[in-house]
């Protein structure tokens, strides 16, 4: 069965600071991938997908997102960080033929004013 | 309503009881997809729904989980004789149509404890 890996469980960073959350997955067909993001006290919303085309991929409030094939990977990278991004980040990925979502078990990203 | 309900918010429960969960899908999405969530983990796929029926339930853990949707809309998620272990925060999402490329929507979630 697939799974999917979130080295990071809890990263801290200052405002402005880079971001870049780590996500690989085990799988060697076609996938598709996703990252969500909960806010406290909200519920998840997805911040970018990925199914085919350019590897990089823009999302909501200035994440992007590369797959990069060869490393079974999907990162999230943000140059900037805010206050705002305090939340939790889900990376999951569809197999190409199933409908469900496989989620990581997260990254928790506290920003510092 | 705008976005995906779940109701109860909160659930509590003692060991060996029976309990329902509901879900209302965003309307006219006719894909139902319910997940769980432990502490500390992300959600796990527990059953999805296509329409009326189930298309794949391959995610529930056992028969003491059962999940109905009788008119293609709101889903009630059934747990026989719960155990401890079954608390978590279970989460209902839906979507356009069945699909790779579509966007699941998800709800708020019902946190259930089992005392």
């Amino acid at each position: 069965a697939q799974s999917v890996s979130q080295h990071n469980h809890h990263v801290i960073l200052s405002e402005a600071a880079s971001l870049e959350l780590g996500c690989n997955y085990s799988y060697g067909g076609t996938v598709n991938l996703f990252w969500y993001v909960q806010y406290p006290g909200q519920h998840l919303q997805l911040l970018l997908k990925y199914f085919s085309g350019d590897p990089l991929v823009k999302g909501i409030k200035g994440f992007e997102a590369e797959f990069i094939k060869s490393k079974f990977s999907f990162n999230l990278r943000k140059p900037s960080v805010q206050w705002s991004d305090t939340a939790e980040y889900f990376c999951a990925v569809t197999p190409g033929s199933a409908r469900q979502l496989t989620f990581g078990s997260g990254t928790q990203l506290t920003v510092l004013p | 309503g705008a976005g995906v309900s779940q109701t109860p918010s909160n659930k509590v429960t003692e060991k060996g009881k029976y309990v329902e969960l509901r879900c209302d899908p965003i309307s006219g999405h006719t894909a139902l997809y319910w997940y769980r969530q432990s502490l500390g983990q992300g959600p796990e796929f527990l059953i999805y729904f296509q329409g009326t029926g189930a298309a794949d339930d391959s995610g529930l853990p056992n028969d003491r989980f059962f999940a109905v949707r009788p008119e293609g809309s709101v889903s009630t998620l059934k747990i026989q004789r719960t155990e401890r272990g079954d608390s978590a925060v279970y989460l209902c999402a839906s979507s356009l149509q069945i699909g790779n490329g579509d966007e699941q929507f998800f709800g708020p979630g019902t946190r259930l404890t089992v005392l």
